[in-house]
């Protein structure tokens, strides 16, 4: 059973760039939801998709959008890259009509912004 | 809205003892779930245990249980016969029933002394 898998690892941009990360769910779930996991802090809640619509977005600006595909796999884009950018970006895979609400989550991409 | 205040930053436990780390929240929501998630250096965050708050039992998991105290809204990790595996940051998370996003602490840095 494939958990949750994220790519890629590790990432460098400059100030004023774009980026795309990328995440495929465990199976058999449908919903993805990516979080911000700044050092030292606790993950903060960017958005979360479902059935390839923004179901619920936290406190994050525009320069943050998502998409997620037919096959429930997700991206996180980060337009116009800020040094306050670099952080663990983590994507969380859950089943929305599941009785648990658990999500589970991948190994994190972490984006450094120079 | 959510909050969950994680009041230890760092603990530390003998290797085989128990250790207890604390969590208090606060949401307006009658149904909700609570969790708690290790994260390791590698970065992954993995769950440990998961109480339903509509259930007076605590949960429990091998070594890990849980004493959750609704009215008090406390909802506190027992960690028994403490292995080195366990050390991580240990985050306390909660999501309304609906598989919502998760609000987290900042978490607590577990560390086991051989």
């Amino acid at each position: 059973d494939a958990g949750v898998t994220q790519s890629p690892t590790h990432l460098i941009k400059t100030r004023g760039q774009q980026v795309t990360l990328r995440c495929s769910p465990k199976s058999g779930h449908d919903t993805v939801s990516w979080y911000q996991q700044a050092l030292g802090q606790g993950p903060q809640f960017i958005f979360q998709y479902y059935e390839e619509e923004e179901r619920q977005r936290g406190n994050f600006p525009d320069r943050f959008s998502g998409h997620q595909f037919p096959n429930y796999s997700s991206e996180l884009n980060v337009n116009a890259l800020l040094l306050g950018d670099s952080a663990l970006y983590l994507c969380a895979s859950s089943l929305v009509q599941g009785s648990t609400d658990t999500q589970y989550f991948g190994p994190g991409t972490r984006l450094t912004v120079l | 809205a959510q909050t969950v205040t994680q009041s230890q930053p760092e603990m530390s436990v003998q290797e085989a003892e128990t250790v207890t780390l604390s969590c208090t929240y606060d949401t307006s929501e009658s149904d909700y779930y609570l969790f708690w998630y290790k994260q390791p250096p590698s970065r992954q965050m993995i769950l440990v245990i998961r109480q339903e708050a509509y259930k007076q039992q605590n949960a429990t998991e091998n070594r890990f249980s849980v004493n959750f105290q609704k009215a008090a809204k406390s909802f506190s990790l027992k960690i028994s016969d403490s292995q080195l595996g366990d050390a991580a940051m240990y985050f306390c998370a909660l999501t309304p029933f609906g598989n919502e996003k998760l609000t987290f602490g900042t978490g607590t840095r577990l560390t086991i002394i051989p």
